[in-house]
């Protein structure tokens, strides 16, 4: 399969606790994005990344999040200390170029706060 | 401030019957415009896009069409099959040198056999 791969595609955690998701790109990408839905809500943009660099992080939270894409390995969006408001769809898209569209996206890891 | 707007939340429509979902959006820098469709519990996928260099797009069965002037897009689905049946996203970037798009809320289609 060679599409944007997300795992784990569910996650619980308690309050306090640390969320790690993860987004392995389509192969060829080097551009990762990552989105979150609110329940009946559309995709937000939260941050795009490049290897190793983080490109535009408008969207994202400014404390408690982060996010990273290292030379190896998939890319990481890390939530620390979680709260009931983060339960959401987050989605990771990918492209080949900067800008390039259309992003294409991975299946999503739903995450749910205790 | 939603710079993405889809104001139907749902649409049913006889199949064979054309469907039509439209967008409007307030940003007039946006000049390139998506649609994607989406499964419950799957990630969006593209369905077709169109440049703001264009006013209509056409792939198969979708078509897309674009109004600059009134900011205003639609889909149109012909004939509509029962597999067409997902939520339907409009979405918009601005390709200078923005990376990021903005999302609509989404339409739910239902196609009746």
């Amino acid at each position: 399969n060679a599409g944007v791969m997300q795992n784990p595609r569910h996650l619980v955690r308690r309050r306090g606790q640390e969320a790690r998701l993860r987004c392995s790109p389509m192969k060829g990408h080097s551009h990762v994005y990552w989105y979150r839905q609110l329940p009946e809500e559309g995709l937000k943009f939260m941050v795009y990344l490049q290897k190793e660099n983080i490109i535009d992080e408008s969207g994202m939270p400014k404390e408690r999040f982060s996010a990273e894409f290292p030379k190896e390995g998939p890319s990481i969006l890390r939530i620390q200390q979680v709260v009931r408001g983060d339960s959401a769809a987050y989605f990771c898209a990918s492209s080949p170029g900067q800008g390039s569209q259309p992003q294409h996206f991975g299946d999503g890891t739903r995450l749910s706060i205790l | 401030d939603q710079q993405v707007k889809q104001n139907s939340p749902s649409l049913s429509v006889q199949e064979g019957r054309i469907s039509i979902l439209n967008c409007d959006y307030t940003n007039s820098m946006f000049d390139y415009f998506l649609w994607y469709k989406k499964y419950p519990a799957e990630g969006p996928t593209f369905l077709i896009s169109i440049s703001s260099i264009k006013d209509k797009n056409e792939d198969g069965r979708f078509t897309v069409f674009l109004n600059k002037s009134a900011k205003h897009l639609s889909l149109h689905i012909v004939p509509s099959q029962p597999g067409d049946s997902a939520v339907y996203f409009c979405a918009a970037s601005a390709q200078a040198g923005a990376n990021n798009l903005f999302f609509g809320t989404g339409t739910r289609l239902t196609v009746i056999p």
